[in-house]
């Protein structure tokens, strides 16, 4: 069974850092591309950055580019989401999601989510 | 705002159909990329219902179906049902983003 568990989620003010974890189980973490996903309260679904499982390669939506960096860790199984230069509109719950397809990529799993709130 | 549209909201009764379309362009769907669709039930995780266009994984059932034609896709509820209440997104690639992944700006279906 496949289990992907956010944590690291929380009340930061504007300007802040966090970073998140995403620890996966269940599956051959490094063979597979790993994303992260975000929903503003009230809102839609955002794609926010991806890990590349062929050559370790990260992609980052403009809105968050040159302040977050996704990361991985093999050994740990496990996915990071490091966020600097929080502002209120990263507001939002935070999804880690698997990855498959070889051309366009789909969500075959997510995990429970992790809420980020920027606020003074 | 999405390159990739979708109606706000639908509606229909249990037993009714009802289409939700998702629109893009010639640097999306109409470049020929694959479109997938997601259920979003009321506080949880989303969960993927149709991929690659029309596919269904395990577990879904055949009342779900999914079609893609020019620059624009389509999901098709049969046989509506209570429990089908939810948000729907669709989601593809765009050559002109970064990152490619993109997601459209959801569906909120009402069952009457």
């Amino acid at each position: 069974e496949v289990y992907l568990l956010e944590s690291g989620g929380a009340l930061v003010q504007p300007g802040g850092s966090l970073r998140l974890s995403c620890a996966a189980s269940g599956f051959s973490f490094s063979s597979y591309a790993m994303s992260w996903v975000r929903q503003a309260p009230g809102k839609g679904l955002e794609w926010v950055s991806s890990f590349s499982a062929t050559d370790g390669s990260t992609y980052h939506a403009d809105s968050v580019k040159g302040r977050f960096t996704i990361s991985r860790d093999k050994s740990k199984s496990t996915l990071y989401l490091q966020m600097d230069s929080l502002r209120g509109d990263d507001t939002a719950v935070y999804y880690c999601a698997k990855e498959v397809g070889s051309t366009v990529g789909y969500f075959d799993y997510w995990g429970q989510g992790t809420l980020v709130t920027v606020s003074s | 705002q999405s390159v990739l549209t979708q109606p706000p909201s639908v509606s229909g009764a249990p037993g009714q159909r009802v289409t939700i379309s998702c629109t893009g362009s010639s640097s999306n769907i109409g470049a020929g990329y694959d479109v997938h669709w997601y259920q979003q039930l009321p506080g949880t995780a989303p969960k993927v219902l149709i991929y690659v266009n029309s596919r269904r994984p395990s577990g879904v059932p055949d009342r779900f179906s999914g079609s893609k034609s020019g620059t624009s896709a389509s999901l098709a509820i049969n046989g509506l049902q209570a429990e089908d209440e939810a948000d729907y997104y669709c989601q593809s690639y765009d050559k002109s983003l970064s990152g490619w992944r993109v997601f459209g700006g959801g569906t909120k279906l009402t069952v009457l």
